[in-house]
């Protein structure tokens, strides 16, 4: 089993609608949770960061961790087709060196 | 400014051969990573370096060695390449131990195609 299981996709949707993207992890000691956006034919970029439990909002995007039931969503609100990409969800545990990641949703914002 | 950069962006090559990736980042940062990325988007940890000490070796055939000159570099040579070695390699920077945050920072990435 895989330290962090995220659905690949492909998730397509309309412009303007809410997306959901999802991970589960296995590890009760991961600590630091972090969604990153990965364009094609590019690095991938950091979205959002959370420590810990709780939700977190940056604009459009919003990240909650549930520890509890170790699992972790971002919301994306109002979608634009700027936000079709690979969504890698990826955490850590102190002392932080070693980061596990998702394999990745991809992720189409039709206009 | 570049953040991290990695050279060079396309590498082709044929089987056998021995290739380097470099990778610089400027951002201060005192932990440098490999990661090899796979057709399917797994991103999968290759090596850690943290103030130019290996502290992460996953398990990578040791035809593939990392050297660190200093902490704001981090390359990586591979012996003779094999077709299975195709792939993404991202480099990516973070600040370490100490309190502060854990976040990385990407490279652009070298796409290795091996004939």
């Amino acid at each position: 089993q895989k330290e962090v299981e995220q659905d690949p996709g492909p998730l397509s949707v309309p412009e303007g609608a809410i997306v959901s993207l999802n991970c589960t992890y296995s590890n009760s000691a991961f600590q630091y949770f972090m969604w990153y956006r990965q364009y094609s034919r590019k690095g991938p970029e950091l979205l959002m960061y959370t420590y810990s439990s709780g939700n977190k909002e940056d604009g459009r995007f919003t990240a909650q961790v549930d520890k509890s039931s170790k699992y972790i969503s971002l919301f994306i609100r109002d979608s634009q087709p700027s936000d079709s990409a690979t969504y890698l969800c990826a955490m850590s545990f102190p002392p932080g060196n070693q980061f596990y990641f998702g394999t990745g949703t991809s992720l189409t914002v039709i206009p | 400014d570049t953040a991290v950069s990695q050279t060079p962006k396309y590498l082709v090559t044929q089987m056998g051969n021995d290739k380097s990736i470099k990778c610089e980042q400027n951002l201060g940062h005192d932990t440098m990573y490999w990661y090899k990325q796979d057709s399917k988007k797994f991103l999968k940890i290759m090596f850690s370096y943290n103030n130019k000490e290996l502290i992460i070796n996953e398990t990578v055939p040791n035809r593939f060695s990392p050297k660190s000159p200093d902490k704001a570099h981090l390359n990586l040579h591979i012996n003779s390449l094999e077709l299975g070695d195709s792939a993404v390699y991202f480099c990516a920077s973070s600040q370490g131990s100490g309190g502060v945050t854990y976040e990385q920072y990407f490279g652009p990435g070298t796409r290795l195609t091996v004939t």
